[in-house]
């Protein structure tokens, strides 16, 4: 079945714990994308990557990182969460950056 | 930088009638995408439809439209013979085809209720 798949769904930590959020996609695609969901606010762009070793920021990129080794993973990095960064959590694949997003379940994040 | 705006926080209607969702977008580019995606309680995104800025004609997929005008920079979605399962938050969405190839824009969403 062709899906997005983030782990973990669920995730409570506590400010400066270094966490890793996995998003990987067996679709071949080559684009790859991180949102977060705040109530109110939509859907943020954090960061982005056309293609393997390629990635940009969005329009929230502070306080975040990734990586993308391969084609179809491509981990979000919290170095040193902070509480603003609660938020619901969304990966998101396309075969192009031409083409609509496939997104992942989501991850529900809260750091206290 | 690229600005999309749905001015209805929230939208009903009654079961099998006709809604419009609003949408408009600002930007300075001529080639660009534009989506409406909806999002139930379960929180799954999924798409609903996709329209090319460079295409005149309005995407349709079943009973979901749009009314796209350029020159206006107006997107709306309409929902014919609404049914419950309906019922969902949607977003309208810009993907950037040029200046800032790769990044997307959402708006803040309109939740619709569907009344049986």
């Amino acid at each position: 079945e062709a899906q997005v798949t983030q782990n973990p769904r669920y995730l409570i930590t506590v400010t400066g714990k270094k966490l890793t959020v996995t998003c990987s996609q067996n679709m071949n695609h080559e684009y790859m994308s991180w949102y977060r969901q705040d109530p109110g606010l939509g859907l943020r762009q954090i960061y982005y990557s056309m293609n393997v070793e390629v990635t940009d920021k969005g329009d929230v990129p502070e306080g975040y990182k990734v990586s993308r080794k391969e084609k179809r993973n491509f981990p979000l990095i919290l170095e040193s969460p902070s509480p603003n960064q609660t938020s619901l959590y969304f990966c998101a694949s396309s075969l192009s950056m031409l083409h609509e997003q496939y997104f992942g379940p989501g991850t529900r994040l809260t750091v206290t | 930088a690229q600005t999309v705006t749905q001015s209805q926080p929230e939208m009903s209607v009654q079961e099998a009638e006709t809604v419009t969702l609003s949408c408009t977008y600002d930007t300075s580019e001529s080639d660009y995408y534009l989506f409406w995606y909806k999002q139930p309680p379960s929180r799954q995104m999924i798409l609903v439809i996709r329209q090319e800025a460079y295409k005149q004609q309005n995407a349709t997929e079943n009973r979901f439209s749009v009314n796209f005008q350029k020159a206006a920079k107006s997107f709306s979605l309409k929902i014919s013979d609404s049914q419950l399962g309906d019922a969902a938050m949607y977003f309208c969405a810009y993907r950037s085809y040029n200046t800032n190839a790769g990044k997307s824009t959402f708006g803040d969403g309109t939740t619709l209720t569907v009344k049986p």
